[in-house]
């Protein structure tokens, strides 16, 4: 199966809370990232959390980390429609001398008035 | 600081020709890497270098191929172009020892959006 998924599409009202859901396969993975996508433009960090914690605030952005499930996700709160976006999970993976990042293929987040 | 710099921005080439896309590392990172992304997916690591020297390859042909130069700024070279080719290129740097895990977040630039017709 693929290293990183996500589901494809979340659609939120505007100050609602947002959460997006990543599942990943590498146990090694030592950060875990989130990036996010607007049309035409490249990735934007948002935040990452390292392997060892369960959870990382960052003003609207919590990440939540179960370990053990390997899952990760995203809330974003009082979610505003310049939050509208892809939003991408990404796991580190070694192979070789290379470090690379997997990534899942994105949730797209729609945000309606 | 600067951040990832990428040129050209947009770029429409032929099939069977060759493009050369350009990146500027962020300032004091010593890692870049390059990655493709196709409509409606997410990126795919085509490779990495570190020190001037190819530091690992994903599930890209040979006419895939790069350079780092000393001052960390990188190029992307594509021959032969395909039509499958047509994406957004990525190009992402970092600081660290590559093999040792990624130590520091990759910091991406805007793309280079290649068709190939």
């Amino acid at each position: 199966g693929e290293d990183v998924e996500q589901s494809l599409f979340l659609s939120v009202r505007e100050g609602d809370s947002s959460v997006i859901n990543c599942t990943y396969t590498d146990s090694s993975s030592t950060y875990l990232y989130w990036y996010k996508q607007e049309p035409g433009a490249g990735l934007q960090l948002l935040t990452y959390i390292f392997s060892n914690m369960d959870m990382k605030q960052d003003q609207r952005l919590t990440v939540l980390l179960n370990k053990k499930d390997k899952h990760l996700s995203l809330r974003i709160a009082d979610t505003q429609t310049g939050d509208s976006a892809i939003y991408f999970c990404a796991a580190p993976k070694v192979t070789g001398t290379a470090s690379k990042l997997t990534f899942g293929t994105g949730t797209r987040l729609q945000v309606t008035l | 600081e600067t951040g990832v710099t990428q040129s050209p921005t947009h770029l429409i080439k032929t099939r069977g020709q060759q493009v050369t896309l350009r990146c500027s590392s962020q300032s004091g990172h010593n890692t870049v890497s390059w990655y493709q992304q196709a409509l409606g997916q997410g990126p795919q690591f085509i490779f990495q270098y570190y020190r001037e020297e190819e530091n690992g390859r994903g599930n890209f042909p040979p006419r895939f191929s790069g350079l780092q130069f000393p001052n960390y700024s990188s190029e992307l070279n594509v021959n032969a172009l395909e039509l499958d080719d047509s994406a957004l290129y990525l190009c992402a740097s970092s600081l660290g020892h590559p093999g040792q895990g990624i130590n520091s977040p990759l910091h991406f630039g805007n793309g280079t959006r290649l068709t190939v017709t």
